[in-house]
């Protein structure tokens, strides 16, 4: 059963406590993106990454870091750095030939 | 820099037709796309159209493309109360490159 996972659904964290979110995929795709949603705001992109070992910044990296060991996994660790973390997170990933971008279903973090 | 806009809602009744309209800036535009959102859930692809074609039809879904003015629509034939969602509409410039997206239309289907 082909498809992008992400885990938890829901995560809860303390203020000034790390915590990564997972974002998995069985699809053989080279790109993988992580996207922050708020309500009204649509989606900004936090890191992206083209190719395994290599990940770009997107317009709201601050407070985010990143890493692609591996070609399946694309985790997403919000620091203490990150002012405002309570948001809906977005995982995808899409193949250069097929100009298609898949989403997983979200991770939603609250921060208490 | 990039940018692409919608409005916020659009409110039809049950087996009308919606039409859902999107702008875009970036000339270099080359695939534009459609996203459906239920509530709590990720997006789902719903169609996307190359911006060498004008007009794109899957089942109910129709895109129409004007790219002389930038101007992006997707229509809903027939309506249904499942149709109630939030609708994305994004561009790319090429490959791989990043996704920007609007910030989503919410349509409301009356019954």
């Amino acid at each position: 059963d082909g498809g992008i996972t992400q885990s938890p659904k829901y995560l809860f964290r303390k203020e000034g406590q790390n915590v990564t979110l997972s974002c998995e995929q069985n699809l053989n795709h080279d790109a993988m993106y992580w996207y922050r949603q708020d309500p009204g705001q649509g989606l900004r992109l936090i890191y992206y990454s083209q190719i395994v070992n290599d990940f770009q910044k997107g317009d709201i990296a601050e407070g985010y870091s990143v890493s692609r060991e591996k070609k399946e996994s694309f985790p997403l660790t919000v620091t203490s750095a990150q002012k405002n973390p309570t948001a809906f997170y977005l995982c995808a990933s899409g193949s250069r030939g097929d100009n298609e971008q898949f989403f997983g279903p979200g991770t939603r973090l609250t921060v208490l | 820099g990039e940018d692409v806009e919608q409005s916020l809602f659009l409110s039809v009744r049950e087996g009308d037709s919606s039409v859902i309209n999107c702008t875009y800036t970036d000339s270099s535009s080359t695939y534009l796309y459609w996203y459906k959102q239920e509530p709590g859930a990720g997006l789902q692809l719903l169609t996307y159209i190359f911006s060498n074609m004008d007009m794109k039809q899957d089942q109910r879904l129709t895109v129409l493309l004007n790219k002389k003015d930038k101007h992006l629509s997707l229509r809903i034939a027939d309506t249904q109360t499942g149709d109630s969602a939030i609708y994305f509409c994004a561009e790319r410039s090429a490959g791989n490159t990043p996704l920007v997206f609007g910030k989503g239309t919410r349509l409301s289907v009356i019954a």
